[in-house]
């Protein structure tokens, strides 16, 4: 079945540092990719998404890249800030779908 | 904003005793959905409804029932809650772009259960 993977936290890394958070995924069909912020306390927000193949989605300095040949949607931002500390969710929605997978979530802290 | 309303936002019963949260959304979208969410399992739909008084289980939906009598209101109800239900749900709903619905999952605040 569908299913995304995506990297271990926790990270922490310092303020203006290069981030990345690797996710992979696993589906039938050609599934839409999003990734989901959670701040303390607050449900999840949608960061960016990507409905085919090769598409890039952005926001507030975050990108990711629907890769279909690595089967892949890593989150990278060139220069984290203190308020980027949260948790990340990569996730997909499948062929059929009326179904989400998540991933298991990676916390980021940015220290000053 | 998504218009989505969740409440309790926080409750702590006691074993054996009846729980209902309550979702509630003033956009008219079809599409609802509980998750729960625990350290270590990201989140993980116990149920979800695609109009007044359709609904259909997720991966976790042992020892929880729904219902949606009204598209504005999707009820979460634990018969007998048990310790093992202590967790952060969260109600979401699908996206639509004018009579279209999107891919994406709106998210409400969140409902922290502790059952002692």
């Amino acid at each position: 079945g569908d299913s995304v993977t995506q990297m271990e936290g926790p990270v922490t890394l310092s303020e203006e540092a290069f981030l990345t958070i690797n996710c992979t995924y696993t589906a039938t069909g050609y599934p839409s990719l999003f990734w989901y912020v959670q701040y303390p306390g607050e449900g999840l927000q949608l960061l960016l998404k990507a409905t085919k193949a090769d598409d890039k989605g952005s926001n507030k300095g975050f990108e990711a890249t629907y890769r279909k040949e690595t089967t892949s949607f890593h989150l990278e931002k060139g220069s984290v800030q203190v308020s980027d500390s949260a948790v990340y969710f990569c996730a997909l929605s499948g062929f059929t779908g009326n179904q989400f997978y998540f991933g298991t979530g990676t916390s980021l802290t940015v220290i000053p | 904003d998504a218009g989505i309303t969740q409440s309790p936002r926080h409750k702590v019963t006691e074993t054996g005793t009846p729980v209902t949260l309550r979702c509630h959304q003033t956009e008219n979208h079809r599409y609802m959905y509980w998750y729960r969410q625990d350290p270590g399992h990201g989140l993980r739909l116990i149920h979800y409804s695609y109009g007044v008084k359709d609904t259909d289980k997720g991966e976790v939906s042992d020892g929880y029932s729904v219902s949606r009598s009204k598209t504005e209101d999707f009820l979460l109800t634990l018969e007998s809650a048990t310790s093992s239900q202590t967790s952060v749900y969260f109600c979401a709903i699908r996206g639509t772009s004018g009579t279209r619905i999107t891919g994406e999952l709106f998210f409400g605040e969140g409902s922290r259960l502790t059952v002692l």
